[in-house]
């Protein structure tokens, strides 16, 4: 089992749309859960973080966490075609003190 | 205007040859990260350094060296060991020493060898 697990895509939605990405992980002890944002060619930006069950709101996104059930997600709503990027999860833990990165979900929004 | 800074953005080597990437980053930030990204794969840890003068393996460390000489550089070579060095390669930082804070990224270094 991969450590941070994310479907790869890719996810279309139309604009306008809720786009909801999707995280689990399989380190239980895990702490810090941040949202990346990667457009072709480019290097991965912030988008958010979370480090606490249940959700946290930064104007059109939303993260969303559950400790219990491993997973963390990230809502788009109003989607813009300029959301259009590979969304990358990263999750630390008390182990290994590392940020481990899941393979991406590539989202697309179509006019 | 902080940041962190790679160069070179495109680097083209023979193969055998060994070649260093910069990455300078004036945030005073205490770690820094080298990490490599294929096409269609997630970011892999190579070397990090949470302090000067020292700095530890990732996941795939072999065929790559490092050094932190000072606090705002954190150069990697690829050796002629590493088997696949072609790759995308971005330097990142973080104001804590721990990995709890979010990492900053520079641009990022793509490197192709023949």
């Amino acid at each position: 089992q991969k450590e941070v697990e994310q479907n790869s895509g890719p996810l279309s939605v139309p604009e306008g749309a809720i786009a909801s990405l999707n995280c689990t992980y399989s380190d239980r002890v895990s702490q810090s859960f941040f949202w990346y944002r990667q457009y072709s060619g480019k290097s991965p930006e912030l988008i958010m973080s979370i480090y606490s069950n249940g959700d946290k709101e930064d104007g059109r996104f939303t993260a969303q966490l559950n400790k219990a059930s491993q997973y963390v997600s990230l809502l788009i709503r109003d989607s813009q075609p300029s959301d259009s990027a590979t969304y990358l999860c990263a999750v630390t833990s008390y182990n290994t003190d590392k940020l481990i990165f899941g393979t991406g979900t590539r989202l697309q929004v179509f006019p | 205007d902080g940041g962190i800074t790679q160069s070179p953005k495109y680097l083209f080597r023979k193969e055998g040859q060994n070649v260093t990437l910069s990455c300078e980053q004036n945030l005073n930030h205490d770690a820094m990260y080298w990490y490599r990204q294929d096409p269609g794969q997630g970011l892999r840890l190579i070397y990090y350094s949470q302090i000067v003068n020292d700095f530890q393996k990732g996941d795939i460390a072999e065929g790559y060296s490092v050094s932190r000489e000072k606090k705002e550089s954190f150069p990697l070579t690829v050796t002629s060991a590493q088997k696949n060095p072609t790759a995308f390669y971005l330097c990142a930082s973080s104001p804590s020493r721990t990995a709890n804070s979010p990492l900053h990224f520079g641009n990022g270094t793509r490197l192709t060898v023949t």
